[in-house]
């Protein structure tokens, strides 16, 4: 069965402190690997996604993955972190059935930056 | 342009009873998702509607139903609720052009009493 794996259930960041949050991954077919956000209040919106091409993927406010086939990994990497990017991150992979897909996602992980 | 929307945004009922959660999608788009979020817990995969059809369904009981309505938007159905039903309920739509993206609403957060 097809799973995700989230490392770190919790990380505490000082503002300008590089960021990795690890996400491993179960599937054995082509995979599209997503990571939203949900900051606090607000509803999950789509960080960043890779379908297929080149393995670094940028998406919004500085977020950058790697997809490393071999290891199965969609690690999620930010230089530079700020107060504001306190949230929640969750990693999914698309689930292909049919011709329909869903999305199976992580337990989270709850980031709070200090500033 | 609105985004996905859900109703009501709040839900308290008891055991046994009956719920019934909407969604409107995302303009343009004619799929619609289904998840359950508990606390602490990433979203789980409910079922999927596609032409007004359940296309796949997740590890959910057959008291979990749905229906998809000409105009896409959706009904989640919850019968003789349990207190383990108490979560948030996203709902995410698809565009044709898109199907490997989804984009979540604000949820409904339903509790068990």
């Amino acid at each position: 069965a097809q799973s995700v794996s989230q490392h770190n259930h919790h990380v505490i960041l000082s503002e300008a402190a590089s960021l990795e949050l690890g996400c491993n991954y179960s599937y054995g077919g082509t995979v599209n690997l997503f990571w939203y956000v949900q900051y606090p209040g607000q509803h999950l919106q789509l960080l960043l996604k890779y379908f297929s091409g080149d393995p670094l993927v940028k998406g919004i406010k500085g977020f950058e993955a790697e997809f490393i086939k071999s290891k199965f990994s969609f690690n999620l990497r930010k230089p530079s972190v700020q107060w504001s990017d306190t949230a929640e991150y969750f990693c999914a992979v698309n689930s292909f059935s049919g011709g329909y897909n869903k999305l199976i996602f992580g337990a989270g992980t709850r980031l709070a930056v200090h500033p | 342009d609105a985004g996905v929307t859900q109703s009501p945004t709040h839900l308290i009922k008891t055991r046994g009873q009956q719920v019934t959660l909407r969604c409107s999608p995302k303009s343009g788009h004619d799929t619609v998702s289904w998840y359950q979020q508990a606390l602490g817990q990433g979203p789980q995969f409910i079922f999927q509607y596609y032409e007004e059809e359940e296309r796949q369904r997740g590890n959910f009981p057959d008291r979990f139903s749905g229906h998809q309505f000409p105009n896409y938007s959706s009904e989640l159905n919850v019968n003789a609720l349990l207190l383990g039903d108490s979560a948030l309920y996203l709902c995410a739509s698809s565009p044709p052009s898109d199907r490997g993206a989804q984009y979540f609403g604000p949820g409904t957060r339903l509790l068990v009493l």
